[in-house]
């Protein structure tokens, strides 16, 4: 099953570039979340969202609920952005404590 | 600083034997996880705490145990039941349920 998918899954881009992940759920959620996952393994928790949008940085989130639908651009990206991303829905019919992950987009940024 | 302290980074263990994997966390948490991530997979739940003394199976727990007597610490077992062990470990925490969490930097098991 994959209540969550995530597009692309992979995404090279140059320097300077304009970047959008997107994410697709087919659940009832309560919240959203996206990740930053670095190549040594450890997770970042970027932004939790239930409506609407919100920027850090050059980072924002967008989330559409009618159509369960979410966006992660980054601006003027920058090789330290090289990342997995990792979309996150907290299930509303699922297990309590269960976020449900998308498989994640691995994002390389050339100088 | 405030964070998760997964310990050791790298773990080597022959088939068949136990091992526990280290989660701690100083950020006054109550809630912690852990997940399991395969290549080309997303994270999946092995088991969940919300409180002190109690904890929730998630969707892979079979051939995991784990306790929650502190809650500072949320050790992970990985018993020989476990048909395929080799993955990397991912221990997180949350202030309540589903909030947003903060993540450790990972335990890469492998079992030879």
């Amino acid at each position: 099953k994959n209540e969550v998918e995530q597009s692309p899954q992979n995404l090279t881009a140059q320097e300077e570039e304009f970047i959008t992940i997107n994410c697709s759920y087919s659940v009832g959620i309560s919240a959203l979340h996206w990740l930053q996952q670095h190549p040594g393994g450890g997770i970042v928790s970027l932004f939790m969202l239930s409506s609407g949008k919100k920027k850090h940085g050059r980072l924002i989130a967008t989330i559409n609920i009618q159509e369960k639908h979410s966006s992660l651009h980054i601006t003027a990206s920058h090789p330290r952005d090289s990342a997995v991303y990792i979309c996150a829905v907290s299930d509303y019919g699922g297990s309590q404590g269960n976020l449900i992950f998308g498989k994640g987009t691995k994002l390389s940024v050339k100088p | 600083d405030g964070g998760i302290t997964q310990s050791p980074k790298y773990l080597f263990r022959k088939e068949g034997q136990n091992v526990t994997l280290s989660c701690e966390q100083n950020l006054n948490h109550d809630a912690m996880y852990w997940y399991r991530q395969d290549p080309g997979q997303g994270l999946r739940l092995i088991y969940y705490s919300q409180i002190v003394n109690d904890f929730q199976k998630g969707d892979i727990a079979e051939g995991y145990s784990v306790s929650r007597e502190k809650k500072e610490s949320f050790p992970l077992t990985v018993t020989s039941a476990q048909k395929n062990p080799t993955a990397f470990y991912l221990c997180a925490s949350s202030i309540v349920l589903l909030s947003i969490a903060f993540f450790g930097q990972g335990t890469r098991l492998t079992v030879v």
